[in-house]
């Protein structure tokens, strides 16, 4: 089974802090996904990435930016971090000729 | 605007009873329409899927109906169980694109 790591389940950071969120995939998937999920808002897409070096903006990218180094690698950057950023962030993948997405287990974000 | 419209936003169901969740779309280029379960504390993890060439898919207790016409889909969980309590979410994708997903539904099973 495709495995999506999220390397923090819980972070609390403070106003302003830059915040990286780090998301690794094991299965050479080609395209990476960063969400944010909030309730009556469900999951809104704020980057993704369809290869190395490579990102689109999503529905919400104001105040984030993402890195992609390594194909299973995909970093969300919050650039400087405000109490509108608490959420849920959610990584996902999926391989080509895959329709379906394969989601870590989330980071919950508290910013304070 | 919210491409894919999902309801009720939360649901109670007796245990033996069948759960219906409601989704809508705009966008007749959808071409992958998706349910995804998710328990607390984990990520979404895909349930079932349909392509819009068919009008309805059965996977065990779980059935995807779907109409083009209308453009809209629905899940039907039957015999519903108490380990079916999670919030679901509905979506719908065009091929290689990003998947637009509804608000979710929150499904409770009362034993």
């Amino acid at each position: 089974d495709v495995k999506v790591t999220q390397s923090s389940r819980y972070l609390v950071k403070r106003t302003g802090e830059k915040v990286f969120l780090e998301c690794v995939q094991d299965m050479d998937h080609e395209n990476m996904f960063w969400y944010r999920q909030d309730p009556g808002l469900g999951l809104r897409l704020i980057y993704f990435s369809y290869d190395v070096k490579m990102k689109e903006k999503g529905d919400i990218p104001e105040g984030y930016s993402v890195s992609r180094e390594k194909k299973e690698r995909f970093s969300l950057i919050l650039e400087s971090a405000s109490t509108n950023q608490t959420s849920m962030y959610l990584c996902a993948s999926r391989g080509q000729g895959v329709y379906g997405y394969t989601f870590g287990s989330g980071t919950r974000l508290t910013v304070v | 605007q919210q491409q894919v419209k999902q309801s009720p936003q939360s649901l109670i169901v007796q245990k033996g009873g069948i759960s219906i969740i409601n989704c809508a779309y705009e966008n007749t280029a959808f071409d992958y329409f998706p349910w995804y379960q998710q328990f607390p504390g984990k990520g979404p993890a895909l349930l079932i899927a349909i392509r819009p060439d068919v009008s309805e898919k059965k996977e065990g207790r779980f059935t995807i109906s779907f109409n083009k016409s209308a453009k809209q889909f629905s899940l039907h969980i039957m015999d519903s169980q108490p380990g079916d309590s999670a919030t679901y979410f509905c979506a719908a994708s065009m091929w290689g694109n990003q998947f637009y997903f509804g608000t979710g539904t929150s499904l409770t099973v009362i034993p």
